[in-house]
């Protein structure tokens, strides 16, 4: 019930591509789901974040597609450059109050890697 | 404003011996959280500390333990090391603060990373 699936495991593509990482879940209590970037050698970054009464969200190249009654959202990455190369990680999690968050349950990661 | 610090950022250890590691979050950040970092698994929570108490806990195995300290620095210890605990451990901070909304953000420091010969 905890978890987050995430795919592809990896994924190449050619510079100016589109990459499209998908996450599913299972607790329907989630309300809050972000996506973190991390390069070799730092600590995930905070990259985007959805939450479920609002079916996409855009920043920039990157756009969440959230889809409520499948228990599915994606991250899609336009026009992917080589500095894109990093693993992504979904993740979930619920409000407990205005002012915390229940624990973030992070899906198992995809390495993208963009060749030019 | 400076990051969250984890020290020491590598180390080595043989089975069987204990480790502690250390967290500084961000400046005014009270909730700091731990996470193990292997490949394959990805990020597994270990725990959540808030104000000094544990907040929630993760599937570890009670020689996983952990502690805050009243400024907001926190520690986290492994006993009688296995193999398998070779790993990143990362920290993460958050701003949980009083009366305001609480983004849900966190920001991790660069990690431990722990070798178990």
């Amino acid at each position: 019930q905890q978890q987050v699936k995430q795919s592809p495991q990896s994924l190449i593509v050619q510079k100016g591509g589109i990459s499209i990482i998908n996450c599913a879940y299972e607790n329907t209590a989630f309300d809050y789901f972000p996506w973190y970037q991390q390069f070799p050698g730092k600590g995930p970054a905070l990259l985007i974040a959805i939450r479920p009464d609002v079916s996409e969200k855009k920043e920039g190249r990157f756009t969440i597609s959230f889809n409520k009654s499948a228990k599915q959202f994606s991250l899609h990455i336009m026009d992917s450059q080589p500095g894109d190369s990093a693993t992504y990680f979904c993740a979930a999690s619920r409000h407990l109050s205005k002012t915390s968050y229940d624990k973030v349950i992070f899906g198992p990661g995809t390495s993208l890697s963009v060749i030019p | 404003k400076a990051g969250v610090t984890q020290t020491p950022r590598y180390l080595i250890k043989t089975r069987g011996q204990q480790v502690t590691l250390s967290c500084s979050p961000i400046s005014g950040h009270r909730s700091v959280s731990w996470y193990q970092q292997t490949p394959g698994q990805g990020l597994q929570f270990l725990f959540e500390y808030f104000s000094e108490t544990q907040r929630n806990k993760g599937n570890f195995p009670g020689r996983f333990s952990g502690r805050q300290f009243s400024n907001s620095r926190s520690e986290m210890n492994v006993s009688t090391l296995e193999l398998g605990d070779s790993a990143l451990y990362l920290c993460a901070s958050s701003l949980v603060p009083a009366g305001t909304e609480n983004t849900g953000e966190l920001f991790f420091g660069e990690g431990s990373r722990l070798t178990v010969l």
